[in-house]
């Protein structure tokens, strides 16, 4: 069975500062990862979508890796913004449909 | 080009009472998931539709929930007896294919029962 952790749970940083957020998955026969992130009372906004056979997405300010081999990921924001604040949830796609795990999520406060 | 519609926002039910859920995938999307997020936890898979169709209901509980896709018209996840333990969000996601393609997310439906 799939497990999912993310580390820290919760991260407070001051504005302009890069940072990276972890995740680590037990079963690493997966097709996909995904970021996302989640605002209060929202539902969640796909950030970025590694296949298995790739290393690393970028998309703007963001930038996501995966270890397949070592079941981790991780993701780098790159001159974080108070805008950026919000849960970021990893997911993982173990399946031919997208029945995700999901980790704990990183609460992120960035403070200007 | 409107994203994925959950409603209502917020669904208050007493126990015992019935709640249905709807959700409208984004447009040209066929497949369509359903996830609860239950209070001080992770998002939990619990089934997973196509038009009239049912993949996978692995994580739905086997009693009071049940969920459809008909060929016309919206996604329902329906709640019969609800128990203050089914309060939570309620999360619909829909993607054009199965797999390897990013899912979209609605709003939610944040269900509590009194």
């Amino acid at each position: 069975k799939q497990e999912v952790t993310q580390i820290p749970a919760a991260l407070s940083v001051p504005e302009g500062e890069n940072l990276v957020l972890n995740c680590s998955f037990t079963d690493s026969a997966i097709y996909n990862l995904q970021w996302f992130r989640q605002d209060p009372g929202k539902g969640l906004t796909s950030l970025l979508l590694i296949q298995s056979s790739q290393r690393e997405q970028t998309s703007g300010r963001l930038n996501a890796s995966l270890d397949k081999s070592s079941g981790r990921s991780t993701l780098y924001i790159a001159a974080s913004q108070p805008g950026d604040s919000a849960t970021y949830l990893c997911a993982v796609n173990n399946n031919a449909g997208n029945m995700l795990t999901f980790g704990g999520g990183t609460r992120l406060m960035v403070k200007p | 080009n409107a994203g994925v519609m959950q409603n209502p926002r917020h669904l208050v039910r007493r126990r015992g009472q019935e709640a249905r859920l709807r959700c409208s995938p984004m447009k040209g999307h066929s497949h369509v998931y359903w996830y609860r997020q239950l209070p001080e936890e992770g998002l939990k898979f619990m089934v997973y539709l196509q038009k009239e169709n049912i993949i996978d209901e692995s994580g739905m509980p086997k009693e009071r929930f049940s969920a459809e896709f008909p060929k016309e018209g919206p996604s329902i996840l329906r709640i019969q007896q609800v128990v203050r333990g089914d309060s939570a969000a309620y999360f619909c996601a829909s993607s054009p294919r199965s797999s390897n393609s990013p899912l979209h997310f609605g709003n939610g439906t944040r269900l509590t029962v009194t």
